[in-house]
């Protein structure tokens, strides 16, 4: 079965620093594996995707993360954290025995401080 | 491209009362269909999938019941609502060609 834990519930940092969220898979397979970010009150938005092609993976806003199969990590950052990053980030796998669906992570409250 | 249209936004609904849930989607053709729910402070969880009309697989067993009708069309129901099954549902879509999932606008329910 595939899985992903997201190692914080909930991360703060001030704004301008850098952002780094936490998530390990478990996977029988090579994972295709995603970051979704959720902005309070709204839908679901893809970050950046892996899909075994090249382990870093650049998203959009500036975020990328890096596949590591040693570490079975698929950590998510930033450089510079904006005030209007601050939101939940979700990371997910891709499960091939339930018509593709996704397994989500429970997710990584950010907040980002003047 | 694809969209995806749920609703209604928010309901509001007794314990014990029905539930029909709409999703339709627009742009693609055969894709393959879920329902999630996300309940206050948790993450998704997939509750249905269809990879085709008529075609339902559940995930976790509850009250609620899906049913795909047509090929853009899936209906997340209940006969009798529970507290527990309070919480933001996500209709989501694999367009027939392609692999990246896609995710609606969601409905937001509150059992009383």
């Amino acid at each position: 079965a595939q899985s992903v834990t997201q190692l914080d519930s909930h991360v703060s940092v001030s704004e301008g620093t850098p952002v780094l969220l936490r998530c390990n898979y478990s996977s029988s397979y090579s994972p295709s594996l995603f970051w979704y970010v959720q902005h309070p009150n709204k839908g679901l938005q893809l970050l950046l995707k892996y899909t075994s092609a090249a382990t870093l993976v650049k998203g959009i806003n500036g975020f990328e993360a890096e596949f590591k199969k040693s570490e079975t990590s698929f950590h998510l950052t930033k450089p510079s954290a904006h005030m209007s990053d601050a939101a939940e980030y979700f990371c997910v796998v891709r499960v091939r025995n339930s018509g593709y669906a996704l397994n989500f992570g429970k997710g990584t409250s950010l907040l980002v401080t003047p | 491209s694809q969209t995806i249209h749920q609703w209604p936004a928010t309901l509001v609904q007794p314990v014990g009362s029905p539930l029909s849930l709409e999703c339709t989607v627009e742009g693609t053709s055969n894709p393959n269909l879920y329902w999630y729910r996300q309940a206050a402070g948790r993450g998704l969880q997939l509750l249905f999938y269809s990879v085709g009309i008529g075609q339902i697989s559940s995930e976790v067993p509850q009250n609620l019941s899906a049913s795909r009708p047509q090929d853009r069309q899936f209906i997340l129901s209940s006969k009798k609502l529970l507290l527990s099954d309070s919480g933001f549902y996500l209709c989501a879509l694999i367009p027939g060609q392609g692999n990246e999932q896609f995710f609606g606008p969601g409905t937001r329910l509150t059992v009383l």
